[in-house]
């Protein structure tokens, strides 16, 4: 069972603030891992594609880490601001083609 | 650049109509296409994806199915539709192997 783990479904913080969240995904058969940031009435955006166990990738305030060996990644985000707002989605990729998408954590961003 | 498109941007349709919701690509080639939806309350599923012309993988069992008559076209469809269709489905293609998804803008379906 391919299942993909986000947690926490939901988080509320106050401008500037840094927060993480966790994606889950099954240890074997991996092929890559997808953060993509999703905002009400868009499509989802491209963050980060991570492909090797110990990857480390950072866009600007956000970064994202990779273990593969024990199935997570997680992604940070540094002084969190309202323009964050957004559902983050991750998605297990375990073939050439085939991805899972967690559910996603919508986070909200106080001013 | 390339771009995706998809249309009709919202949909009301009857319980028992049919349904075709069209994608396109423009500005590469051969790419991978994928047609995901979003339930009320619930991520992202990955209903089809195609690697090729006429080269169609179904990821669930349903009432919907899928082809992809050109390069760069790839279409849902429905015989019948279910209350249960309802959602927001998303048309995405990647270029490569490993490569991130791009996504189309969305179509936000509603059965009646």
């Amino acid at each position: 069972i391919l299942n993909v783990e986000q947690s926490p479904q939901s988080l509320h913080v106050q401008e500037g603030d840094s927060t993480n969240f966790t994606c889950s995904f099954p240890s074997s058969n991996f092929y890559a891992l997808h953060w993509y940031r999703w905002e009400t009435a868009k499509s989802p955006e491209a963050l980060f594609v991570m492909t090797l166990n110990g990857d480390e990738k950072k866009k600007g305030r956000i970064s994202a880490t990779l273990n593969t060996k024990e199935g997570y990644s997680y992604l940070y985000i540094k002084g969190s601001q309202p323009e964050d707002s957004a559902t983050y989605l991750c998605a297990f990729k375990y073939n050439n083609n085939d991805m899972r998408f967690g559910a996603g954590t919508r986070l909200t961003v106080k001013p | 650049s390339q771009t995706i498109h998809q249309w009709p941007a919202t949909l009301v349709q009857p319980v028992g109509s049919p349904l075709s919701l069209e994608c396109t690509v423009e500005g590469t080639s051969n790419p991978n296409l994928y047609w995901y939806r979003q339930a009320a309350g619930r991520g992202l599923q990955l209903l089809f994806y195609s690697v090729g012309i006429g080269q169609i993988s179904s990821e669930v069992p349903q009432n919907l199915s899928a082809s992809r008559p050109q390069d760069r076209q790839f279409i849902l469809s429905s015989k019948k539709l279910l209350l249960s269709d309802s959602g927001f489905y998303l048309c995405a293609w990647t270029p490569g192997l490993a490569g991130e998804q791009y996504f189309g803008p969305g179509t936000r379906l509603t059965v009646t």
